[in-house]
This record gives C-alpha cells, sequence and structure tokens, in this order.
C-alpha cells in the first residue's frame, strides 16, 4: 500500500534547541497532518494542512505542505522536555475517503 | 467538552477467544474510524463509518473483524476467534464532518492475546 517515510525513528536533542523531521512519499498526498502521541494516549492532532505550499503554525511548531504535494515537515522551537513523543505524519490519497495513511513516527527525546 | 473514549483500556485474552472493543465518539461527530497501532508501527486504518452510508471496510485484515456502529454514535469492532498476531492496541477516531481529515484519536484499547 501507500507508505509515508519518515526517519529517522529516533532523535536525540538539548533541551532549547530546534529540531526539525520530514515525511515524504512517492504518491501524492490531497492533505498532510502532524500527531503527537504520548504513551499510553492515542495521537493528538498537532497541526492539518490542506493546501500545497501552506505554512501553518501552532505555537513553537510549524509546518509545511510541500509544493510537490509529496513531503512536508515539522519544525518544533526551542524544545522543552514535554515535547518528548513520538511524531507521526499522516495524510489522505486522492479518493481514499478520508482513511489516514500514516508513517511509522519518530521518537523525540528531550534533554534536560 | 468529552472526548474519544474507549473501552476496556485493556483487555487480555486467550487465543481462539471472541474480543469485543467500543468506542464512544466525540459528540456530534458524524465520521467514526477504527485504527490499529502493533508495537513501533505506525497506525493502519481498519474502517471507516460516515454518517449513514455504508461503512469502508477496506482496511479489516481478515472475516474475523467486524464492526459495527448503532444509532450513528457507539461503535463495537469484534474480533472472532483471536490470534496472536492481532495483539496490538485499537484506536478509534471520530470526526466533524466538515472537517473529516482532522480526526480526534481516543486513548485506545490494548488487546494481549495469549
Amino acid at each position: 500500500g501507500q507508505q509515508l517515510n519518515q526517519s529517522p525513528q529516533s532523535m536525540f536533542i538539548q533541551e532549547g534547541e530546534d529540531v526539525s523531521m520530514n515525511c515524504t512519499s512517492s504518491s501524492i498526498f490531497n492533505t498532510w497532518l502532524w500527531y503527537k502521541q504520548d504513551p499510553g494516549e492515542g495521537p493528538v492532532l498537532l497541526i492539518a494542512l490542506y493546501k500545497a505550499g501552506e505554512l501553518t503554525s501552532n505555537g513553537r511548531l510549524t509546518a509545511q505542505f510541500g509544493i510537490t504535494r509529496k513531503d512536508s515537515f515539522l519544525n518544533i522551537s526551542a524544545s522543552i522536555p514535554s515535547d518528548v513523543g513520538i511524531y507521526f505524519c499522516a495524510g489522505t490519497l486522492t479518493g481514499a475517503n478520508s482513511k489516514l495513511t500514516f508513517g511509522k513516527g519518530i521518537t523525540l527525546s528531550v534533554r534536560p | 467538552g468529552a472526548g474519544v473514549s474507549q473501552s476496556p483500556s485493556n483487555k487480555v485474552t486467550e487465543k481462539g477467544k471472541d474480543v469485543e472493543l467500543r468506542c464512544d465518539p466525540i459528540s456530534g461527530h458524524t465520521a467514526l474510524y477504527w485504527y490499529r497501532q502493533s508495537l513501533g508501527q505506525g497506525l493502519e486504518f481498519l474502517i471507516y463509518f460516515q454518517g449513514n452510508s455504508a461503512p469502508d471496510k477496506s482496511g479489516l485484515p481478515s472475516d474475523r473483524f467486524s464492526a459495527e456502529r448503532t444509532g450513528g454514535s457507539v461503535s463495537t469492532l469484534t474480533i472472532q476467534r483471536t490470534q496472536q498476531e492481532d495483539s496490538a492496541v485499537y484506536l478509534c477516531a471520530s470526526s466533524a464532518e466538515d472537517f473529516d481529515n482532522e480526526q480526534f484519536f481516543g486513548p485506545g484499547t490494548r488487546l494481549t492475546v495469549l
């Protein structure tokens, strides 16, 4: 099936640093979403993107919908300890009836 | 307001038994989704309900899996004759009709098949 690629699997940063995560696909996606999942919880929606080139911010988070519609990135600025968790990108394909395709996620660790 | 709730939070069962997992979506949300998350993996789509339309069952991995949604609200995912490979976290999400890509997830049910 269609896949969203996220790498690396894990990232380790120092508190206060900025971090950027990328998500790519060989297919064109109509929407891109970024979710964060804490242990034992369901994913929480961070940012939703609907148009190619769209750049959206949510506090310290910024995400962009790539011009080619085959990629997206998420930036976290001035990281804090509570940013730890798994960050998933997700998207919907043309005609996919709103069912989301998820990447495998990136586990972020923040050292105090 | 209340978010998506799921029950039970944990379920341990023996191979071959049937299990039922429940999801209560956000009030007023017309769309409901079930996903499965295996250890270290992303979420795998299982089934999607939207209003009164026929559900999209294209993600169900076998005929042992079924789901229903009663009265356009609560949904039950049933797994018959459970196998060890069914062990995973089963996540439910719901969305409002006009923003159906923005899905809100419940905490999940962790299923362990012994």
